[in-house]
């Protein structure tokens, strides 16, 4: 069965350090591919997606990922985080199985510390 | 209106009680979903509607069900509200299914 795994809960880093959050799916073939970001009280708001073509996509707000087929991933990075990245992210994949259907992940929350 | 809405904002509802949350979009998009948030188990998919006129269940559609009248509408009912529905409920709409989800600010409900 398809499924999406983001490996950590949450994650604290420095403002200013580099970020990196986690993101595996199990599929046959390569999936559309998603990270959503969610500020308290709100709802989701995309930041970037991958069809196809270059593997690695830029988002807005500097994030970026990159599609690694050989290891089912998509890990979205970011060279330096501002306290404002502090929310949850969202890892989604979006397959055809009798239908098209996009699958979450558990969602990595991000504290940001000065 | 611009995007997508959802109301109302909360609720707390007895259990046994019919409840309607409503979701309206003004992007003209096919597709529409609903989906529950809780800690720990991301979001999980309700119901669906590819086009208006048509709905298709998701991975916990029960105790729970959709109508889509016309593009714009796809209001969610829980017939007899149960306190394992207490959940924080998101609308989504995108213009087909493989495309970018749009999310409304989301419905919180306690069921008592």
């Amino acid at each position: 069965a398809q499924s999406v795994t983001q490996p950590d809960i949450h994650i604290t880093v420095s403002e200013g350090a580099s970020l990196e959050l986690r993101c595996n799916y199990s599929y046959g073939a390569t999936p559309y591919l998603f990270w959503y970001v969610q500020s308290p009280g709100q709802g989701l708001q995309l930041l970037l997606k991958y069809f196809s073509g270059d593997t690695l996509v830029q988002g807005i707000k500097g994030f970026e990922a990159e599609f690694k087929r050989s290891q089912s991933s998509f890990n979205l990075r970011k060279p330096s985080v501002h306290w404002s990245d502090a929310a949850e992210y969202f890892c989604a994949v979006g397959v055809y199985t009798g239908g098209f259907k996009t699958i979450f992940g558990a969602g990595t929350r991000l504290f940001v510390k000065a | 209106i611009a995007g997508i809405t959802q109301a109302p904002t909360s609720q707390i509802l007895a259990a046994g009680r019919r409840m309607t949350l409503r979701c309206t979009q003004d992007m003209r998009h096919n597709a529409m979903y609903w989906y529950r948030q809780d800690l720990g188990l991301g979001l999980r998919l309700i119901h669906y509607s590819n086009t208006a006129g048509t709905t298709g269940k998701g991975e916990v559609p029960d105790g729970y069900s959709v109508s889509r009248a016309n593009t714009d509408d796809f209001p969610l009912t829980l017939a007899s509200a149960v306190p394992s529905q207490t959940s924080v409920y998101f609308c989504a709409s995108s213009p087909r299914m493989e495309d970018t989800q749009y999310f409304g600010p989301g419905t919180r409900l306690t069921v008592l």
